[in-house]
Formats: structure tokens, C-alpha cells, sequence
């Protein structure tokens, strides 16, 4: 069964550009999760979605940060203007929609981004 | 936001079995608690999940007591490949905290 996958896997942009990511998840899980990982830290959520459907955004910088389901699939995770203070590794994660019960989470291999 | 905490950093020998604890003394009747193993350049990689008295899988073992306030990862006879940050969650489907990372514990397996 293939991974997740992330590209690029590694980014350098200047301060004020703008930066795409992209996320496939494994097939047939439902939600999709983008966290961001600074250095020495633990990732933190940025993003939650359930097939196409934002199901937790409440730590998104929506000033600067976008993201999108489109067809409840592939994701993609926007940043625009970039700040220094944004460089780190930006994770990708999937897992199966279950009602209840615990949940685990596949993550892809990240792409880091440094911001210049 | 249920919070956990963990040592910032261990250290072991190869061979040895290694035991982390987590506390989270504020868990929920429903929540379960979550391991996840992270090495470098990698994305976190799913351990071990449990919600009470104890849990077994290939790689590791998860010991959870009646009140369920703390929980030990248990890692038998370490390697030098098992050095990485292992991470404790706590929560549950449909709950948002069951994301929320701590900074994790950093295990140093030395030969």
C-alpha cells in the first residue's frame, strides 16, 4: 500500500513569496491533516479535512495560510506572503474516518521550507 | 486542551528495555492514548494505542494504570536504530486533541 506522498521535499523561498505544497493520501482515507513542525518542536495542526470539508482550521494563520480538499483527494497548502518566522517542516498525515474510537495517523515524509 | 508531559530526553543502551511515561492527568472517560515515533527528516510513525490496563504489539508495550492519569511506553531490548522522539497523545475521534503534540522525548540508544 503506497504512503503518503508530499513534494517538493524541500523548499527555499524569499521573505514575501509565495509557496505551495502538495499532499496525496493513502487511498480511501477520508481525513487529511497538515501540520507544521519547527525545529525542536512537536506538530502542531494546522488544518483538519474530512473528504473536502474543513472539519478544524482554528490554527491556520488564515492572513497568510490557504488550503484546499479539492474532490475530497488531493490537498494543497498555501502560503502567501511567507515570513522567516515560517520555516519548518510542513507534514502531511491521513487516516481512515472511523465514528468512534481511536483514530491513527499515516504521515508523509514532509517538505521542509526555508524562508530567506 | 488535554496536555501531556513526558521527560525531554532519556538515554540507553542497546539491549536494554526502556520505559517512558507520560502524564496526562486531565484525560477524558473516552479519550485514548497514542505513541508515535518520529526519526529525523521523517513524519511521526504510529507506535502503539490504548486505553486501559495494557497493550502489546511486534514492537512495543503500552501499561496504562485504573486511573488512567499517566501511561508507560515500554520498548524492549533497545537498538541503536530505535534512537528517535517518541511522542504521547491523548484523545479521540472527532476530538482535536488527540493532535496536539507535545515536544516529545528524545531517546538516545548508545552502543
Amino acid at each position: 500500500e503506497a504512503g503518503v506522498a508530499q513534494s517538493p521535499r524541500y523548499k527555499i523561498i524569499e521573505k514575501r513569496q509565495s509557496v505551495a505544497f502538495w499532499c496525496n493520501p493513502i487511498s480511501g482515507h477520508a481525513t487529511l491533516y497538515w501540520y507544521q513542525q519547527i525545529l525542536g518542536q512537536g506538530p502542531k495542526l494546522l488544518i483538519q479535512f474530512q473528504n473536502n470539508g474543513v472539519v478544524d482550521d482554528s490554527q491556520l494563520p488564515k492572513d497568510r495560510f490557504s488550503a484546499e480538499r479539492l474532490k475530497g483527494v488531493d490537498s494543497t497548502l498555501k502560503i502567501q506572503p511567507a515570513k522567516l518566522e515560517d520555516s519548518a517542516v510542513y507534514l502531511c498525515a491521513s487516516s481512515p474516518l472511523r465514528d468512534r474510537g481511536p483514530r491513527e495517523q499515516f504521515f508523509g515524509p514532509g517538505t521542509r521550507l526555508t524562508v530567506l | 486542551l488535554a496536555k501531556t508531559t513526558q521527560p525531554i530526553s532519556m538515554d540507553s543502551y542497546e539491549g536494554q528495555e526502556v520505559n517512558i511515561t507520560c502524564s496526562h492527568n486531565n484525560i477524558a472517560t473516552n479519550d485514548y492514548i497514542t505513541w508515535y515515533q518520529q526519526f529525523p527528516s521523517q513524519g511521526p510513525r504510529f507506535i502503539i494505542q490504548g486505553y486501559k490496563t495494557k497493550v502489546t504489539n511486534e514492537v512495543a508495550s503500552l501499561f496504562i494504570p485504573a486511573d488512567r492519569k499517566s501511561s508507560t511506553l515500554s520498548l524492549p531490548r533497545v537498538s541503536l536504530s530505535d534512537t528517535a522522539v517518541y511522542y504521547c497523545l491523548v484523545g479521540h475521534s472527532g476530538s482535536a486533541r488527540q493532535l496536539t503534540f507535545g515536544s516529545g522525548t528524545q531517546l538516545t540508544v548508545l552502543p
